[in-house]
């Protein structure tokens, strides 16, 4: 099976700018969550999609969004972009029916650089 | 609200030795399922091994091996037979076995692992 992917790998916006990135889980999940990795902050849960709805959100500003589609792909959207806003973004599928104990999958993330 | 902990945030073993890395947790819950994550350089995040609270005995896959202590709420990563390869940046994690917004997982901080050849 394919693993999970994101895309673009690389990418450089500026202050107040909107971004969008991308995510293809493993064919058969239906759980997407995206998680923000700063050497600050650390790694911060931003939201969970299951079946095209949100299931789960962390503690971001409304500037982050996301969506799912039938097919499973995600999609989150940051706008008015921040230096704050540089980060890894990492994406995760896993199936979604299993509970807590789902192992989530990672993808290669999404480095984004706001100048 | 849950947190995990990881005290070391540098550690360093010589190629063929072990090392145990430290996590702790607090929590209130009783049902909840703990991570260990390795990251190398290349920024793929990769299950290392998962625990289930309600299991008394220790997970263990291949060279990596955890001790959980529930009461004391620690969660130990032993890695024996050290390889080259293993250098990364390990994560602990916490995951609730409830649904909604307690499903999330929740980090510690990382330890990064040298390894010595």
């Amino acid at each position: 099976k394919a693993g999970v992917t994101q895309t673009p790998r690389y990418l450089i916006k500026t202050r107040g700018q909107q971004v969008t990135l991308s995510c293809s889980p493993i064919s058969g999940h239906r759980s997407v969550s995206w998680y923000q990795q700063t050497p600050g902050q650390g790694l911060q849960f931003l939201f969970e999609y299951f079946s095209e709805t949100q299931r789960n959100k962390g503690n971001f500003p409304g500037r982050f969004s996301g969506r799912q589609f039938s097919n499973s792909r995600s999609e989150m959207n940051v706008s008015t972009l921040e230096l704050g806003d540089s980060a890894l973004y990492l994406c995760a599928s896993s199936p979604g029916t299993s509970g807590g104990g789902e192992t989530q999958y990672f993808g290669p993330g999404t480095r984004l650089l706001v100048l | 609200a849950q947190t995990v902990t990881q005290s070391q945030p540098e550690m360093s073993v010589q190629e063929a030795e072990t090392v145990t890395l430290s996590c702790t947790y607090d929590t209130s819950e009783s049902d909840y399922y703990l991570f260990w994550y390795k990251q190398p350089p290349s920024r793929q995040m990769i299950l290392v091994i998962r625990q289930e609270a309600y299991k008394q005995q220790n997970a263990t896959e291949n060279r990596f091996s955890v001790n959980f202590q529930k009461a004391a709420k620690s969660f130990s990563l032993k890695i024996s037979d050290s390889q080259l390869g293993d250098a990364a940046m390990y994560f602990c994690a916490y995951r609730s076995e409830y649904a909604g917004n307690n499903r999330k997982l929740i980090w510690g901080l990382g330890t990064s692992l040298a390894v010595n050849p």
